[in-house]
């Protein structure tokens, strides 16, 4: 079963460039989630969606971008990549608000 | 805003011994909390949901409890073994659908 899917695990970047980053999940779950995981400050959310279309601002969204085209899919690009986007990116998917959240392997990335 | 806090950050116990990791949040009004395994260099595992209406959930060794009045959460792990060994997380899902997260705890059962 694969569950929830990252690609890339790793990637290094440097200032100023632009990548994105796919989250896949086969479980047909309504809602989807980017969180980024820091030392000492714990996942916080970046965007999330609630269906196929839609997209949120979480509470660290600024220097991100998201989209959801495909109910499987929820892509998180960055434009231009700072140093303080170094970090490692977790995507989550569930059934619903109430249901339990399924994450992905995380992405580590590094930007020099 | 909700805030999770979980003490202690770090434990360390011998092995056999039965243990209590603590979650607390500021906001009752939530859909559920959800307890997660964090290996390291690894994704989350989902180890108990507890729904906002239950008290608590078991999976084998583990038990968690919810009290909302209080504002905490337990997870219980008895006859801890080496491999219990990793970080601990505790997340509420609120209003916003969102999950809220826990600094976490770091165990490590010594053997």
């Amino acid at each position: 079963n694969a569950g929830v899917t990252q690609t890339p695990k790793f990637r290094v970047l440097k200032t100023g460039q632009s990548m994105t980053l796919l989250c896949a999940q086969d479980m047909n779950h309504e809602y989807m989630y980017w969180y980024r995981q820091d030392p000492g400050m714990g996942l916080r959310l970046i965007h999330y969606s609630v269906g196929e279309g839609t997209t949120a601002k979480g509470e660290v969204p600024d220097g991100y971008n998201v989209s959801r085209l495909k109910k499987q899919n929820f892509l998180l690009g960055l434009e231009s990549a700072a140093p303080s986007q170094t970090s490692v990116y977790f995507c989550a998917s569930s059934y619903g608000s109430g249901a339990e959240a399924f994450f992905g392997q995380g992405t580590r990335l590094t930007v020099v | 805003k909700q805030e999770v806090t979980q003490i202690p950050a770090a434990l360390s116990v011998p092995e056999g011994e039965n243990l209590v990791l603590n979650c607390s949040f500021t906001d009752s009004a939530i859909y559920n909390l959800q307890w997660f395994r964090q290996d390291p260099g690894k994704g989350l595992t989902s180890l108990l949901l507890i729904q906002s209406s239950q008290r608590e959930q078991t999976s084998g060794r583990l038990n968690a409890s919810l009290d909302k009045s209080s504002g905490r959460s337990t997870l219980y792990i008895a006859a801890s073994q080496p491999g219990d060994s990793a970080t601990y997380l505790c997340a509420l899902a609120g209003s916003a659908r969102q999950l809220t997260f826990g600094s976490g705890t770091q165990l490590t059962v010594l053997p």
